[in-house]
């Protein structure tokens, strides 16, 4: 398995306060990405990097902010919980794909249950 | 928006028969990757098609890539009860890979 941690691994929170999700790779992939899931809805993009403090709003970014400082950490933000946000988030990460063109395949982390009461 | 459907959103099937799930994007692809994700875990890549038309096996999945590059199937032939999960298509955007919805397969004894 690729090396990319997510921690915490469960969260319970209540409206209105922040919470912040780490992303840890070993695997120094250039490309890292927040997903999160839901019944019915898949995985969905929340942001994305494509380098160190270069990063993208993906389908769902509303009520999200991400950074990326280094390579091996990109950390998502929740600046005011809401019960919206209740999901699993799941980080990604890939290198170039073997087209040629970014991204190649995905390696997934163990994913970060959240729960905002 | 670039968007990825997949149908049928869920499949009961007795094990032994066959399934089949399909994937339609609103733009032409590059590549298409597949992946499955086991009940409680994560999604774990499984194969990405980059030619027109290819098709390519994994024992007992088939994955074909459409002739127009905006269409893709995954076929599992005779079920067992390993294959139970939700099988997830993706297609390349700019620097990000677009999921769609997944089909969640059940597989009874």
């Amino acid at each position: 398995d690729a090396g990319i941690t997510q921690s915490p691994r469960h969260k319970v929170t209540e409206t209105g306060t922040p919470v912040t999700l780490r992303c840890h790779q070993t695997e120094n992939h250039r490309y890292m990405y927040w997903y999160r899931q839901d019944p019915g809805h898949g995985l969905r993009l929340i942001h994305y990097s494509y380098g160190v403090k270069d990063t993208d709003k993906g389908e769902v970014s509303d009520g999200y902010s991400v950074s990326r400082s280094k390579t091996e950490d990109f950390l998502l933000t929740l600046e005011s919980a809401t019960s919206s946000q209740t999901s699993v988030y799941f980080c990604a990460i890939s290198g170039p794909s073997l087209s040629g063109g970014a991204p190649g395949e995905l390696f997934f982390g163990e994913g970060s249950r959240l729960t905002v009461l | 928006g670039q968007q990825v459907m997949q149908i049928p959103q869920y499949q009961h099937v007795q094990e032994g028969e066959d399934f089949t799930t399909y994937c339609n994007s609103s733009t032409t692809l590059s590549n298409i990757q597949w992946y499955k994700q086991r009940p409680g875990g994560h999604p774990v890549f499984l194969i990405q098609l980059v030619k027109s038309g290819e098709v390519k096996k994994q024992k007992r999945l088939t994955f074909q890539f459409g002739e127009a590059k905006k269409n893709s199937s995954l076929h599992i032939t005779a079920t067992q009860t390993t294959d139970v999960g939700t099988y997830f298509c993706a297609g390349p955007g700019t620097d990000k890979l677009i999921f769609g919805t997944g089909t969640r397969l059940q597989v009874f004894p």
